[in-house]
């Protein structure tokens, strides 16, 4: 049964850099025709698309969060992770990993979800 | 505000059917496949429909999706307490080239 499970600082300090990881048990992440991606809810508000991720390293971002955003993949560990640099109060969230299925990117969908991890930017 | 817009909230009484819908363009609902998600208050967002109409193994027939040119519509009939949720529609943009959801809808069983 597949997992995903978030990790990482529950505090950052604004201006500084947000790394998350997604461990993914019960599935490789080695495997065609699935992306792994990120999902953010900013508190009371609606879900962000961030980005995802193939397991070869082809990722696609979110162009709002592009110029801060990095989506790595770590496949000995079965672990994706996420990046954001840069960070304000804006950016205190929920952040969800997810693995995106669907025959392609565009017809993909997001199945399989993290419990989420509230991540608060602040000094 | 989101390229895919849904009514802020919706509501019903136990039994009944209510619809909520998802309007966008040509570059997302247009040319790709929408996707519909429902989020309980404090969990993670479920899959609810994909790929217009299909639902996935343990979701209810009560719940069905339709598309037709570039909006979309979610369908909820036999109305239970327990749906009382918030409900996104998604798709691809091609523009974007990325994934966007819309903002949301708050469904609240009478």
């Amino acid at each position: 049964q597949l997992q995903l499970q978030e990790s990482g600082p529950r505090l950052v300090k604004p201006s500084e850099t947000l790394s998350l990881t997604c461990t993914v048990s019960g599935a490789s992440i080695i495997t065609s025709s699935y992306y792994w991606g990120w999902i953010r809810q900013s508190p009371g508000k609606g879900l962000e698309w961030i980005g995802i991720i193939y397991y070869s390293g082809s990722a696609y971002y979110n162009p709002s969060l592009k110029s801060r955003v990095t989506i790595s993949v770590d496949t000995s560990k079965n672990q994706f992770s996420l990046k954001l640099s840069s960070v304000t109060a804006a950016d205190t969230s929920v952040y969800y990993c997810a693995r995106q299925d669907g025959f392609t990117i565009r017809l993909g969908y997001f199945q399989h979800w993290g419990q989420g991890t509230l991540v608060t930017v602040s000094s | 505000q989101s390229l895919l817009t849904q009514p802020p909230s919706a509501s019903g009484t136990p039994g009944q059917r209510v619809t909520i819908s998802c309007s966008g363009s040509s570059s997302n609902i247009g040319s790709n496949t929408v996707n519909w998600y429902q989020q309980l208050p404090g969990t993670a967002p479920k899959l609810l429909i994909y790929s217009n109409n299909q639902r996935p193994s343990g979701v209810p027939d009560r719940f069905s999706g339709s598309k037709s040119g570039t909006s979309a519509s979610l369908a909820i009939s036999g109305l239970h307490s327990d749906d009382e949720a918030d409900y996104y529609c998604a798709a691809w943009d091609d523009s974007l080239n990325g994934v966007i959801f819309g903002g949301g809808t708050k469904l609240t069983v009478l």
